[in-house]
């Protein structure tokens, strides 16, 4: 299986802050990497798919890179709207594999 | 608008089963796989499997084999997840989602609600 390693676990920054969150893939999953936000006791919503492809209707502070292993999720400016745990997605093959969560508070 | 809808919360005794719903609309039921995933309390996202929705077969995750069962009523556009032999340690939320493309390993654009499933004595 590939195991998706999230970094940090935990982050605290300010509004207006630029906000980086990593995600190691345990093998190469080329670009079929999601990022999903999920906000206390709601759905998960999908941000970004194919490791850099914004999803309609996401705020353009938002925007994922990376290829192979090593991937980021990065908000410009942090709002405080933005206030959610932030998960990566192995989407390269099965068992669909999730990061272990990066919770970002203000 | 492409709406996945599940049933309410379950409240089960240990060893009782429960049937989860996941009513679909908005698009064609068969032209896109279905995939279940679970987050116990606290946790994280955990992929449970996935069903064909053209052919009905079902493929599952390791450690959701045996007692956890994928099935569809296509007449209906709807999706269920049945679990038996219900463990405390199934308490969980579960959520069904539907991907981008037809192929169940994209990125999962819409997901139900959530059920809730509560196992207690």
């Amino acid at each position: 299986d590939i195991q998706m390693t999230q970094s940090p676990s935990s982050l605290s920054a300010s509004v207006g802050d630029r906000v980086t969150i990593t995600c190691r893939a345990s093998q190469g999953i080329s670009n079929y990497l999601a990022w999903y936000q999920q906000k206390p006791g709601k759905v998960p919503k999908l941000l970004i798919y194919t490791a850099s492809t914004l999803q309609s209707g996401v705020p353009s502070r938002f925007s994922g890179s990376g290829s192979g292993t090593d991937f980021t999720l990065t908000i410009s400016s942090l709002q405080p709207e933005d206030v959610a745990t932030y998960f990566c997605q192995n989407c390269y093959t099965a068992p669909i594999t999730f990061g272990q969560g990066t919770r970002l508070e203000i | 608008q492409v709406q996945l809808v599940q049933s309410g919360s379950e409240l089960k005794k240990p060893g009782a089963s429960v049937k989860v719903s996941c009513n679909t609309s908005g698009y064609t039921f068969t032209n896109y796989a279905m995939n279940w995933v679970r987050q116990a309390p606290g946790q994280g996202l955990e992929w449970m499997g996935w069903i064909h929705t053209n052919t009905g077969n079902p493929s599952y995750a390791q450690g959701f084999t045996g007692r956890f069962v994928f099935s569809l009523d296509t007449s209906v556009s709807t999706a269920y997840l049945q679990i038996s032999s219900l463990r405390a340690e199934d308490t969980a939320v579960y959520f069904c989602a539907r991907t981008l493309s037809g192929s169940y390993d994209d990125a999962f654009e819409f997901w139900g609600q959530g059920t809730v499933v509560t196992v207690s004595s």
